[in-house]
């Protein structure tokens, strides 16, 4: 979905480095998220935003921080980057609300991230 | 919190074939959710369940919610390539989603 774009799409590190992934969206989405993804795990929620002064963790945010520059964006740091950190990246966005529309998630086209 | 437990891991079917991927909560979901995610790409939503006994159908895709609202199903019929991909089901909490573990669908021309 070109209404979420996350840059870069695949990145190669190294231990220790820092990292960031980026995620924007046209959407004009308050609430906003991170994800890991796995073989075998699913999607697991990192962190999430409901407005730029509103940081949550989510199930695995050790290792990781978030920073909600703006309602549009919302980038993910690696501070210290470790193989087991090696996965797909997803941002998603959705609406706030309770009508079925408002419970859709969208996500961007994902991160690649191998840490050597 | 809530979690859903997925089922089957991994799907391969002859092209034609049918295919069902199940959702299973110990406690009582208030909704469930379905995504699709082709290979490579990025999870997709397909459809939201939230009344006791539900069933909704799109096109080839038939989607039940349990009458005790503790599991939930998707059936595809005449399985086609384009189905191939991960599906995932997912619980709408009141802030966040949680996915289940997704079942991975092969279709074998």
């Amino acid at each position: 979905d070109a209404d979420v774009t996350q840059t870069p799409r695949n990145r190669i590190t190294k231990t220790g480095k820092r990292i960031m992934l980026e995620c924007s969206q046209t959407k004009g989405h308050d609430r906003m998220y991170w994800y890991r993804q796995d073989p075998g795990l699913g999607l697991r929620l990192i962190y999430y935003s409901f407005d730029v002064k509103d940081i949550n963790k989510g199930e695995i945010s050790d290792g990781y921080s978030v920073s909600r520059q703006a309602q549009a964006k919302f980038s993910l740091s690696l501070e210290s980057a470790i193989p087991n950190q090696t996965a797909l990246y997803f941002c998603a966005t959705s609406e706030p609300g309770t009508s079925v529309k408002h419970n859709e998630q969208f996500f961007g086209p994902g991160t690649r991230l191998t840490v050597l | 919190g809530q979690q859903v437990m997925q089922i089957p891991q991994y799907q391969h079917v002859q092209e034609g074939e049918d295919f069902t991927t199940y959702c299973n909560s110990s406690t009582t979901l208030s909704n469930i959710q379905w995504y699709k995610q082709r290979p490579g790409g990025h999870p997709v939503f397909l459809i939201q369940l939230v009344k006791s006994g539900e069933v909704k159908k799109q096109k080839r895709l038939t989607f039940q919610f349990g009458e005790a609202k503790k599991n939930s199903s998707l059936h595809i019929t005449a399985t086609q390539t384009t189905d191939v991909g991960t599906y995932f089901c997912a619980l709408r909490g009141y802030q966040k989603v949680t996915f289940g573990t997704g079942t991975k669908l092969q279709v074998i021309p």
